[in-house]
This record gives C-alpha cells, sequence and structure tokens, in this order.
C-alpha cells in the first residue's frame, strides 16, 4: 500500500531551527510537495521537489534523497506565525496526491 | 500564483437538506479539480477527482449518489452534499490542477465548513 509518514507534533522556540521529517512508500513518484496548512484554513503550497537534493527558498528549505524515501522540511528563524500543520504529500505515477496526516508545529516564545 | 475561490465559505444546514458548494479557478483554466474532506485534527481525505466534461472519479468509501461532483466548466466545479447529516459535517476543500503545468501542483480554494443540524 502507500503510505506517507510524518511526526504528529513537534515543538520549537522562536528564533530556532526545525527539521520536520517525512518518509514514503507509494507506487512511483512524480515529485514531493510540502504544504503549511493553519486551522481553519486551506493548504497553502510551501515546496516541491523531484530531484535529489536540497531546494532553498527563503527561510524554508527543503530536502529530497529518492532512494530512501524520504524528505524534511527545515524551517529556520523560526517565528510565531510559524505555528502550523504541515503536510507532506507525494504524487505517485498517476498523478494522484498522496498525503501524510500532517505535523503539528507549535512554536514557543 | 493561481486562485481558487470556494463559495460559500461556510454554511449551516439542517439533517436531510441538499448543500451546494462551488469551486472556480480564476485566472487559469483547471482541466483537474480535487475535492477534499477534512475533520478536525486530520489530513486531507480525497474525496473524488473531476475532469472537466466527464464524469467524476471516486475513492473508495466515498458515495457517488450522495456527494455529487460537476465540473461543467474548465474553470467551475460543483460539490452537492444530498440529503445531508450532521456526520457530513465537515472541511470540505476543492484544488485545482492546470493541464500542462511543469510539475502539476495543485491550487487549494479557501475551503468550506459545513455544519449539518
Amino acid at each position: 500500500g502507500q503510505n506517507i509518514d510524518q511526526p504528529t507534533e513537534m515543538t520549537a522556540t522562536e528564533g530556532a531551527i526545525v527539521q520536520i521529517n517525512c518518509t514514503y512508500q507509494t507506487s512511483g513518484f512524480n515529485g514531493l510537495f510540502w504544504y503549511q496548512q493553519h486551522a481553519g484554513e486551506a493548504p497553502t503550497f510551501l515546496s516541491y521537489n523531484v530531484l535529489d537534493g536540497l531546494e532553498e527558498k527563503g527561510r524554508f528549505s527543503s530536502f529530497l534523497s529518492r532512494s530512501k524515501g524520504y524528505s524534511y522540511l527545515l524551517l529556520k528563524e523560526l517565528q510565531m506565525k510559524d505555528s502550523a500543520s504541515y503536510l507532506c504529500a507525494v504524487m505517485d505515477s498517476n498523478y494522484q496526491l498522496i498525503w501524510g496526516a500532517g505535523t503539528k508545529l507549535i512554536i514557543k516564545p | 500564483g493561481a486562485v481558487v475561490s470556494q463559495h460559500p465559505s461556510w454554511v449551516i444546514c439542517k439533517s436531510g437538506t441538499s448543500v451546494k458548494i462551488e469551486c472556480r479557478s480564476l485566472d487559469f483554466q483547471a482541466t483537474t479539480m480535487f475535492w477534499y474532506r477534512q475533520f478536525p485534527k486530520q489530513s486531507l481525505m480525497l474525496m473524488a477527482t473531476s475532469n472537466e466534461g466527464s464524469k467524476a472519479t471516486y475513492e473508495q468509501g466515498v458515495e457517488k449518489d450522495k456527494f455529487l461532483i460537476n465540473h461543467a466548466s474548465l474553470t467551475l466545479s460543483t460539490l452537492t452534499v444530498t440529503s445531508a447529516h450532521p456526520e457530513d459535517s465537515s472541511f470540505y476543500i476543492c484544488s485545482a490542477r492546470e493541464g500542462g503545468s511543469d510539475y502539476n501542483e495543485q491550487f487549494f480554494g479557501p475551503g468550506t465548513r459545513l455544519t449539518v443540524l
């Protein structure tokens, strides 16, 4: 079956760095997405990786290793507004998005 | 980025009534639209995928006679929850994908919160 695993919840301090991991097993691979979702709102796109390596975009970076079925989202200089759920999703061979359950990130002052 | 709108943002209805939710792509043509449902503290659950002019493809366990999806144009898809019951109360989110994009990103609407009394 297809499976996306990510931690349920993480806590970090304002100004610090946090890494959210995602491992996946899917039928085919057409890229991995990270989305941010604040409570009561729809997800917003953060990043897309289809090749191995690190993609940096401001305070957020995303890494992919296809051979290991592994990705992480790195958030630097954490701000209180970064408190949200972070969703990892993999596009399979049918171009369907397979979603992880999301990681709730709590930022403390 | 591309913009997707949903209407209404929230709706409260009585049990047994039907509710229609609209999803529109405002500045691009959406060849494919997706409907998701999200219960509190859970991830997105794909309900169905619809391609313009075709019948929707429903995920296992989703009743197609209860959740009617129409994708009549490249910018509009509707989800009708028929004979709604309290257990249908949820956050319904649509997303749209533009054909031919480099990586087929899905653009999400803001969601519709449905409460069935």
